[in-house]
């Protein structure tokens, strides 16, 4: 299995701009994470999927944030309109059973 | 915040001596674990201890668990050089799928 596969693994964008990251997480797991990471915060998370329902988006920091899960294999977090605030590293994860999480090489995204 | 604190929050040592990073968190919990994270990249997933073990080792990795104090640590024995990285604990709280993490502890290993 080749991993969390994220994508793109940088995005520069300029204030104001629509910006999707993309996460395919590994086969056969039922449960997909988003995380933000930055100096200033840590490791936080963003939104949850169960066999691609959402179930605690409580992290989304507002409703520029959205996320979704259309099939087991796909899924997307959407910031529009984009703040520099936002620049950070988005990671994408997933969980199968036993419950340890494998992340993504995550996506830097710069905001100017 | 149900995040957890790891301390130290930095920790530099030599090649060839042990590493011993602790983690205290707030909630009963199903399992803890620990993750590393090398500069730039994702986490990677080292070791997993339920709520009802109290050590487990796995290689050069040893975690204890004390949930009377809501408590746990890792230690990693005979350090190299390639072990620098962050060092993050995790808990899986009970009613809950997903993980709280903690601060993380910096831990550089000199050559």
């Amino acid at each position: 299995d080749a991993g969390v596969i994220q994508s793109p693994r940088h995005e520069v964008t300029e204030m104001g701009q629509e910006v999707t990251l993309r996460c395919k997480p590994i086969s056969g797991h039922n449960s997909l994470f988003w995380y933000r990471q930055t100096m200033m915060r840590g490791l936080e998370l963003l939104i949850y999927f169960n066999n691609n329902v959402p179930i605690d988006d409580s992290g989304m920091p507002e409703d520029r944030f959205s996320a979704k899960m259309p099939n087991a294999s796909f899924s997307t977090l959407k910031i529009q309109p984009s703040e520099p605030r936002d620049s950070a590293v988005y990671f994408c994860a997933s969980r199968g059973e036993p419950p340890e999480q494998y992340f993504g090489p995550g996506t830097r995204l710069t905001v100017t | 915040s149900q995040q957890g604190e790891e301390d130290p929050q930095a920790l530099s040592i030599q090649e060839g001596e042990n590493a011993t990073m602790n983690c205290s968190y707030k909630t009963s919990i199903n399992n803890l674990q620990w993750y590393r994270q090398n500069s730039g990249r994702g986490l990677v997933h080292l070791i997993l201890i339920r709520s009802n073990e109290r050590e487990k080792h796995s290689g050069r990795l040893r975690v204890t668990l004390d949930t009377s104090k809501k408590s746990s640590s890792l230690l990693i024995t005979a350090s190299r050089a390639a072990d620098t990285a962050s060092y993050f604990c995790a808990t899986d709280a009970l009613g809950f799928q997903k993980l709280v993490f903690g601060t993380g502890t910096r831990l550089l290993v000199s050559p």
